[in-house]
């Protein structure tokens, strides 16, 4: 979904390094998203913010955090980036006035490789 | 313990022909299901969700079925084409909590001409 856009598509780091996965959305949602995903699984859920002020951890935050800088803006960041953090990292947004559905619209990923 | 399972890893179907895609579930308070389309090298996309207050609930070419009873769910793909090429993946949640999203290990659907 071209409203939902992330930086850098790929990348490839070494092991000690910090990254930081940009996610901008002109969707005009207040939820925003971070998941990763292995190879032929689902999705996990990293971290999740329901607004600029509101930011929650989700099944796998060890060794990520996140910053909401905007309604717009969701970020991710490897502290430290260890191999097993090498997944394909999906953020997502949804609209907390779309009522009893929570649809969720996601980014086209971005492709994190840890030496 | 949660799980979103799918009893088939990968599904073949014949161009045309209707695909059904299952998924078991296993925690009794959730309430909302979602299922998700994910073409190869793109985000998911949302195709279609369900409350626990129905039990089925139809778009355009797509039915979904839920029965509650057996926790099962089941997305029906009508006149399966080319462009349903696909893994498809089943998730649960109590809407009102995101934290509990559970995703399925999804559907690889693909097309025979």
């Amino acid at each position: 979904d071209a409203d939902v856009t992330q930086t850098p598509r790929n990348r490839i780091t070494k092991t000690g390094k910090r990254i930081m996965l940009e996610c901008s959305q002109t969707k005009g949602h207040d939820r925003m998203y971070w998941y990763r995903q292995d190879p032929g699984l689902g999705l996990q859920l990293i971290y999740y913010s329901f607004d600029v002020k509101d930011i929650n951890k989700g099944e796998i935050s060890d060794g990520y955090s996140v910053s909401r800088q905007a309604q717009a803006k969701f970020s991710l960041s490897l502290e430290s980036a260890i191999p097993n953090q090498t997944a394909l990292y999906f953020c997502a947004t949804s609209d907390s006035r779309q009522g009893w559905s929570n649809e969720q619209f996601f980014g086209p990923g971005t492709r994190l490789t840890v030496l | 313990g949660e799980s979103v399972g799918l009893h088939l890893p990968t599904l073949s179907v014949q161009e045309g022909d209707n695909s059904i895609i299952n998924c078991a579930y296993s925690n009794s308070a959730s309430d909302y299901f979602i299922w998700y389309k994910q073409e190869s090298g793109k985000g998911p996309q949302f195709i279609i969700d369900i409350r626990s207050n129905m039990d089925k609930r139809q778009g355009q070419r797509v039915t979904v079925l839920l029965n509650k009873t057996v926790k099962h769910l089941s997305l029906q793909i009508a006149a399966t084409q080319p462009g349903d090429s696909a893994v498809y993946f089943c998730a649960e949640t109590p809407y009102s909590s995101a934290s509990k999203i559970i995703f399925g290990s999804g559907t690889r659907l693909s097309i025979r001409p």
